[in-house]
């Protein structure tokens, strides 16, 4: 099974300009979920999905879109990049929103704006 | 004050020795996660927990509900369990909050 992947998993973009992280998970997970991994701080959400056609703001959602127009994926876009924007994002997938349910993370992408 | 602290940040060890990581928590909740972090790579769980404890293979976790505090153990530790270890609660709603992790380096 390929769990949850994430596309690009490198990405350098200028001052500016946008781009689109790609998150899909072949689990049929409702809930899903985007965060940003930078140093000294534990990973902190962007924004979050709990089923298909919704979204929801996290802890750290300016700057950022998201859409779950497919139940398997959720897309993370940046309209303009900028360098405080350089973080890990990783993407992750779970059954449901309960506490005792696992989630399931992606390999990140590494994301320099310059 | 963090939700979800950690300790130690960073920890060497040498290869066989007993490694033990902890995590406090302030807010109630019903399971922890640990999950463990390779260089370069991607997060993988470790474990989910409500209470008492859970073992697979030499990696052992612990959480006390009622002291809001849960530790991680690593037996004979190997440099293959060379990671970031992060302990993540998820007090309420689907927001899980994590710690900062901590950096475990396993020398030979």
């Amino acid at each position: 099974n390929a769990g949850v992947t994430q596309t690009p998993k490198f990405r350098v973009l200028k001052t500016g300009q946008s781009m689109t992280l790609l998150c899909a998970q072949d689990m049929n997970h409702e809930y899903m979920y985007w965060y940003r991994q930078d140093p000294g701080m534990g990973l902190r959400l962007i924004h979050y999905s709990v089923g298909e056609g919704t979204t929801a703001k996290g802890e750290v959602p300016d700057g950022y879109n998201v859409s779950r127009l497919k139940k398997q994926n959720f897309l993370l876009g940046l309209e303009s990049a900028a360098p405080s924007q350089t973080s890990v994002y990783f993407c992750a997938s779970s059954y449901a929103g309960g506490e005792g349910t696992e989630a399931f993370f992606g390999q990140g992408t590494r994301l320099t704006v310059v | 004050k963090n939700e979800v602290e950690q300790s130690p940040q960073n920890l060497t060890a040498q290869e066989g020795e007993f490694i033990t990581i902890n995590c406090s928590y302030s807010v109630g909740i019903s399971a922890l996660h640990w999950l463990q972090q390779h260089p370069g790579g991607g997060i993988v769980s470790l474990f989910m927990l409500s209470s008492g404890k859970k073992k697979h293979g030499r990696l052992i976790a612990t959480i006390n509900i009622q002291e809001k505090h849960s530790s991680l153990h690593i037996t004979a530790s190997h440099p293959r369990d060379s990671a970031v270890y992060i302990c993540a609660v998820r007090p309420s709603g689907s927001r899980l909050t994590f710690g900062e992790g901590t950096q475990l380096t396993v020398n030979p």
